[in-house]
């Protein structure tokens, strides 16, 4: 069975601190992690995703995860937030021995970027 | 380019009324499709997915059915709408081979009074 797990129901920043959301997950096999960020009324966007070969992976709106195989974990960062970084964000994993099956959701983390 | 439409994007409906929520994808063929639940803002619930015509996988039984007539619509359905339907439903698609990221569609707002 796969799994992820965003600890954090909230995380609050100040304006051009860095962000960290954080996400672990469970796989039998090796995981394919993507994250997700959804604004008020919207589907979620696809920011950035693991599949293999380097560990830190840069997405889009300058975001970068680093995925660490021993700790489980796949997080969320960004040097520098800015007040539009604001949204619900998604982590997810799907187990890369597990053909078309979909991938598994995290509940989400609430960013809230102060100006 | 692919898009993926959804509609509506918002609906109300009185409690034992049917439901109707139609997805289309544009610009590709035998993709992988489906429907997600959210409720309250938060984490996203598996209803439906579907990796070709006819093909339909239930992730949870309730009062909700799905279908897919067509290589690229998928549409989510109910005889009699219940309180508990409320949620905002999401489509999304992905290519039907390699690890491609899901695409959403911008969601329905279902309110069922």
């Amino acid at each position: 069975a796969q799994s992820v797990a965003q600890p954090e129901d909230q995380v609050n920043v100040a304006e051009g601190n860095p962000l960290t959301v954080k996400c672990t997950y469970s796989v039998s096999g090796n995981p394919y992690l993507f994250w997700y960020v959804q604004y008020p009324n919207r589907g979620l966007q696809f920011l950035l995703k693991y599949i293999t070969g380097d560990n830190l992976v840069k997405g889009s709106y300058g975001f970068e995860a680093e995925f660490n195989k021993s700790q489980t974990s796949f997080h969320l960062k960004k040097p520098s937030a800015l007040v539009s970084d604001s949204a619900l964000y998604f982590c997810a994993v799907r187990d890369n021995g597990e053909g078309n099956t979909p991938l598994v959701f995290g509940k989400g983390t609430r960013l809230s970027v102060i100006a | 380019s692919q898009t993926i439409h959804q509609w509506p994007a918002t609906l109300v409906q009185p409690v034992g009324s049917p439901l109707s929520l139609e997805c289309t994808v544009e610009g590709t063929s035998n993709p992988n499709l489906y429907w997600y639940r959210q409720a309250a803002g938060r984490g996203l619930q598996l209803l439906f997915y579907s990796v070709g015509i006819g093909q339909i996988s239930s992730e949870v039984p309730q009062n909700l059915s799905a279908s897919r007539p067509q290589d690229r619509q998928f549409i989510l359905s109910s005889k009699k709408l219940l309180l508990s339907d409320s949620g905002f439903y999401l489509c999304a698609w992905s290519p039907g081979q390699g690890v491609s990221p899901l695409h959403f569609g911008n969601g329905t707002r279902l309110t069922v009074t």
